[in-house]
């Protein structure tokens, strides 16, 4: 158990729907990751979160958003939901940034897409 | 842009053998970490092993190791003594050493061991 909890652990929704997956990082951890891990793509990032703000962006869509709130937890959202979202979206936690911090995987939440 | 290349999709060994994955690398960065996760079939992502780029020495972490070719972009992850709980989807990884952008991946290799 790594610490990360991520909410819910599955997903089943039509396409054109909107979905907010959560993640809660490691007590004390104040970075968020956000992963994407598809047949197509393979493992991605997505975005992340320093203490509250936005500090990095990877291979995010505009159609995805993401927030970490004052008590350190993070929300990615999903619109207009396409069959192609259809993925294990991971969340992963640090003290801080930088390769010198392990990142803490949770254990994903699976999305299917219909 | 990074980006990082696992040309073995798939590699088996027989269970208590030495078995070698490997990964090159493509930066132009000088400060940068790499890493290898295992994916068992639970999904879970676990850190294997990590070395960061200004070390010469090679990290080891019990039966895994790494050969670190600094030059050639290398980072080869060796598993001795293979076990039946090594049979996982092993990544690699590159993270630039500002953190400022996260992981990169390779495509991953599937390792099953035989018993």
């Amino acid at each position: 158990d790594s610490g990360v909890t991520q909410t819910p652990k599955h997903l089943i929704t039509a396409t054109g729907q909107r979905v907010t997956l959560r993640c809660s990082p490691r007590s004390g951890d104040l970075s968020v990751y956000w992963y994407q891990q598809s047949l197509d793509q393979g493992l991605q990032f997505l975005i992340q979160y320093y203490n509250g703000e936005e500090r990095a962006k990877g291979n995010i869509l505009e159609r995805f958003s993401a927030q970490q709130f004052p008590d350190l937890h993070s929300e990615l959202n999903l619109s207009s939901l396409e069959l192609g979202d259809s993925a294990l979206y991971f969340c992963a936690s640090s003290p801080s940034v930088g390769g010198n911090y392990e990142q803490y995987f949770g254990p994903g939440t699976r999305l299917t897409v219909t | 842009a990074q980006t990082v290349t696992q040309s073995q999709p798939e590699m088996s060994v027989q269970e208590a053998e030495t078995v070698t994955l490997s990964c090159t690398y493509d930066t132009s960065e000088s400060d940068y970490y790499l890493f290898w996760y295992k994916q068992p079939p639970s999904r879970q992502m676990i850190l294997v092993i990590r070395q960061e780029a200004y070390k010469q020495q090679n990290a080891t972490e019990n039966r895994f190791s790494v050969n670190f070719q600094k030059a050639a972009k290398s980072f080869s992850l060796k598993i001795s003594d293979s076990q039946l709980g090594d049979a996982a989807m092993y990544f690699c990884a590159f993270e630039r050493g500002g953190g400022a952008d996260g992981l990169t991946f390779g495509k991953g290799t599937h390792l099953i061991i035989q018993p």
